[in-house]
């Protein structure tokens, strides 16, 4: 079946550390985000791509880095410079234009420690 | 900033509908009305979306008011596993990047 795997589920780091968060999708979506949701909250996007090899900040990427060197994969790293790492991140897909709607992971718990 | 206004929490008893409300006095055009709901810790799954006709699926029904400034969504016979937060969302179709979760209603369904 199609769709979108984030792993892992749970990850615990030292604070200063970077780390790595894994979005892979097999529907041929040309769209990938990351989100990210506190406790409470709502989603805040922090990084997009619409196509291989270019991605968009979204409104709370500082602090943040992602790659789209292939199709399928969108890695998003929360590195040292983020202040507050620990929160749910989750990786949705799209395609670019139609009214399908995203798909999302079931999500990455980080906890920084 | 949500361009769509939703209550905070609902409740609804098992098996009854459960019908949840969405203003979005501010759609253009060009923008459909999303539903996705997120049970919690799992990513939101999409549900229904529709333009400007009323739209039934597998999941839910989604009525949308003729000016459509408001919407409901409508589980027939809620279960237990229908709790959750449900999002209303309105949103350009045809642009990328253009979806909005706020905090949503959340839903209880009572035994």
């Amino acid at each position: 079946d199609g769709g979108i795997t984030q792993s892992p589920k749970y990850l615990f780091r030292k604070e200063g550390q970077n780390v790595t968060l894994s979005c892979e999708q097999n529907l041929n979506h040309d769209a990938m985000y990351w989100y990210r949701q506190d406790p409470g909250q709502g989603l805040r996007l922090i990084y997009y791509s619409q196509i291989v090899n270019d991605f968009q900040k979204g409104d709370i990427a500082e602090g943040y880095s992602v790659s789209r060197e292939k199709k399928e994969s969108f890695p998003l790293t929360v590195t040292s410079a983020q202040k507050n790492p620990t929160a749910f991140y989750l990786c949705a897909s799209s395609i670019v234009k139609g009214s399908y709607g995203y798909t999302f992971g079931s999500g990455t718990r980080l906890t920084v420690v | 900033d949500a361009k769509t206004t939703q209550p905070t929490s609902m409740d609804c008893a098992e098996g009854r509908a459960a019908n949840l409300p969405c203003n979005h006095s501010t759609i253009s055009g060009n923008e459909y009305v999303y539903w996705y709901r997120q049970i919690h810790s799992q990513g939101p799954q999409y549900i229904i979306h529709g333009l400007k006709n009323n739209e039934t699926n597998e999941m839910a029904s989604l009525i949308i008011t003729e000016d459509r400034k408001s919407s409901t969504l409508i589980l027939p016979h809620a279960t237990l596993r229908d709790t959750a937060v449900y999002y209303c969302i309105d949103a350009d179709a045809f642009r990328a990047n253009n979806l909005f979760f706020g905090t949503g209603t959340r839903l209880t369904v009572i035994p």
